[in-house]
């Protein structure tokens, strides 16, 4: 199995530039996660999915939009990327305890290194 | 306040010393809680779920207070290779999110 895989692992990016980035886990979660994480501020909520077809917005959504057409995979995109934006992505995974609507243990990508110039 | 607390250190201990870090919560319907670790330029994983009773695994134990709303985990005979930050993670009751700690950045020192 290969976890959870993120592409790209770098992009440098241009104010006003669009970008998505993927995330695809093997393991079949039903939880699917992307986080930015900035010096000094931890791991940040960005949106998250409950299952496919389903999106949520976290901690910090603007700027960004989501999908999650298939199980497995897991979009985040910058329509007007700025420099703001700055920042290591990660997405994580997780899987549904028994009893419903409580996750257990998160799984994370590589993570995706993106500077907005 | 924060929801979950750490200090940001850095710690820096000598190979071989015992090492302790705390972690607290303010939301007393915390369900779940965990210690991940992050080294540098990678992903957080985890390094062990925390239990009511404590639990122990090798070198590592990890403690809950739920009276005092805290978490502890405790290094033993540390190793170079415990040097990273160390991310205290919490989860409310039928939450499907988890909530991160800054994290405690350790260096173990030859």
């Amino acid at each position: 199995n290969a976890g959870v895989t993120q592409t790209p692992k770098f992009r440098v990016l241009k104010t006003g530039q669009s970008m998505t980035l993927l995330c695809a886990q093997d393991m079949n979660h039903e939880y699917m996660y992307w986080y930015r994480q900035d010096p000094g501020m931890g791991l940040r909520l960005i949106h998250y999915s409950v299952g496919e077809g389903t999106t949520a917005k976290g901690e910090v959504p603007d700027g960004y939009n989501v999908s999650r057409l298939k199980k497995q995979n897991f979009l985040l995109g910058l329509e007007s990327a700025a420099p703001s934006q700055t920042s290591v992505y990660f997405c994580a995974s997780s899987d549904r305890l028994a009893g419903g609507g409580k996750t257990d243990t998160q799984y994370f990508g590589p993570g995706t290194r993106l500077t907005v110039l | 306040r924060k929801e979950v607390e750490q200090d940001p250190g850095p710690f820096n201990v000598p190979e071989g010393a015992t090492v302790a870090f705390n972690c607290t919560y303010s939301n007393s319907a915390s369900q779940s809680f965990f210690w991940y670790r992050q080294d540098c330029r990678k992903e957080p994983k985890l390094l062990m779920s925390v239990y009511s009773s404590g639990n122990e695994d090798g070198r590592f134990t990890a403690q809950l207070n739920r009276a005092s709303q805290y978490i502890s985990l405790l290094i033993r005979d540390s190793k170079l290779s415990d040097s990273a930050t160390y991310l205290c993670v919490v989860n409310k009751a039928g939450n499907e999110k988890l909530t991160f700690g800054t994290g405690t950045r350790l260096t173990i020192i030859p």
